[in-house]
């Protein structure tokens, strides 16, 4: 059960460039999330998606594009990369109820530099 | 717009001692309330989730409390150790859906052998 994976762990692009940032999961949750982490500022929230299929915005998706490709991977994807864009990027997963909540599952992050 | 703030940014304690972290919120409306820790270069990882419907959630040495109405949380940790120097983090569930997590910034916790 290796919980929630990332590719890559690290990466650097130039201005302009256009990357995809993987995650998967293997723990059958409904719900997951790409958070950006900066200092000073919080974790704060991209995109989700509640269910395979669906996708809603989160806090800060500009410059972000996302795919659910299954119910086991969400992908991010920048397509023209900007000097605001480093950051480290976070995937999470969570079950999700009716009435009740779940905690949130982390994978290790992504730590991007865009030069 | 929810504001979560966790004071102080930074703290060292001796090994042994027990000691409370903060965190307070803007919007009393919430549905939930994690507490996270994140270890240098790593992802974080869940210690304890509070329903909007609870007072209290323990696990181990660890015990948070949820306080709605003051907008305020606590997170004790009793006979700290070393192993417990990280960086706590709280992240509060708005009205609508657990999705909508709202972090503070975090308190780097030290604790000193």
């Amino acid at each position: 059960n290796a919980g929630v994976t990332q590719t890559p762990k690290f990466q650097v692009l130039k201005t302009g460039q256009s990357m995809t940032l993987q995650c998967a999961q293997d723990m059958n949750h409904n719900s997951m999330y790409w958070y950006r982490q900066d200092p000073g500022m919080g974790l704060r929230l991209i995109y989700y998606s509640a269910s395979e299929g669906t996708t809603d915005k989160g806090e800060v998706p500009n410059g972000y594009n996302v795919s659910r490709l299954n119910k086991r991977e969400f992908s991010l994807r920048l397509e023209s990369a900007a000097p605001s864009q480093t950051s480290v990027y976070f995937c999470a997963s969570s079950l999700t109820g009716t009435g009740f909540f779940y905690e949130q599952y982390f994978g290790p992050g992504t730590r991007l530099t865009v030069t | 717009k929810q504001e979560v703030t966790q004071i102080p940014a930074a703290l060292s304690v001796p090994e042994g001692e027990n000691l409370v972290l903060n965190c307070s919120f803007t919007d009393s409306a919430i549905y939930n309330l994690q507490w996270f820790r994140q270890d240098p270069g790593k992802g974080l990882t869940s210690l304890l989730l509070i329903q909007s419907s609870q007072r209290e959630q323990t696990s181990g040495r660890l015990n948070a409390s949820l306080d709605k109405s003051s907008g305020r949380s606590t997170l004790y940790i009793a006979a700290s150790q070393p192993g417990d120097s990280a960086t706590y983090l709280c992240a509060v569930g708005a009205n609508f859906g657990n999705e909508k997590l709202t972090f503070g910034t975090g308190t780097r916790l030290t604790i000193i052998p």
